[in-house]
């Protein structure tokens, strides 16, 4: 199956510094999408990206589908930011089956 | 607009006995997912529905692990007899149908076997 790796695993940083999450894929694919997991464990929506650029806020997305990766830039980290960010890929041909990468933990400090 | 709604958020039950997940989709997405979350790891795909019809079930646990979606909306997974390894997070997901789709989670149940 497909590979998913995500980079760094783990992240401090102090409240308003800017961070730069990476994933990395084995295979071509339809969807990618980066997902915020909060301390309660909700998945949240951030970025549907099969390829491209987009921003929302304090946070923008690119997937270079061609070199199999995608960035997630966060600016200004507040503390409401920690949690787990999950990458995770429709490989082609996979029928909708998303796989996730192992995440990265990120703690913001005040 | 509703989000994907799970209960219960949490379960704790002794190891060989039953136990029930239930998931309301958002409404109109026609597929559905339920995925597993291990402690430090990603979700993992258990089983997904179009409508009614489970169409990749390869990772569920056919001995122990049973799902159902009636009518093609809400959705219920079972596990009977639980072992200590279930503990997991358990998570459903909804999206549209269509070439290439985002899907949404809800919260989660946590189960705990002990």
């Amino acid at each position: 199956g497909i590979q998913v790796e995500q980079s760094p695993p783990d992240l401090i940083l102090q409240e308003g510094a800017n961070s730069t999450l990476r994933c990395n894929f084995s295979d071509s694919v339809n969807n990618l999408q980066w997902f915020h997991q909060n301390p309660w464990g909700q998945l949240i929506n951030l970025f549907y990206i099969p390829s491209g650029t987009k921003q929302n806020g304090r946070l923008s997305a690119t997937t270079v589908a061609t070199e199999r990766y995608s960035l997630l830039y966060i600016s200004s980290s507040q503390t409401t930011d920690s949690g787990v960010y999950f990458c995770a890929v429709e490989r082609d041909g996979s029928n909708y089956k998303l796989t996730f990468g192992k995440g990265t933990l990120l703690t913001v400090n005040p | 607009e509703a989000g994907v709604v799970q209960s219960p958020r949490y379960k704790i039950i002794e190891k060989k006995q039953p136990v029930a997940f239930w998931c309301n989709p958002i409404s109109g997405h026609n597929t559905l997912y339920w995925y597993r979350q291990n402690l430090g790891q990603g979700p993992e795909l258990l089983i997904r529905y179009e409508n009614e019809e489970a169409v990749d079930d390869s990772q569920l646990p056919k001995d122990r692990f049973s799902a159902e979606r009636l009518k093609g909306v809400d959705s219920t997974l079972k596990i009977q007899p639980a072992e200590l390894g279930d503990s997991a997070v358990y998570l459903c997901a909804s999206s549209l149908w269509g070439q290439t789709v985002e899907a949404f989670f809800g919260q989660g149940t946590r189960l705990t076997v002990v």
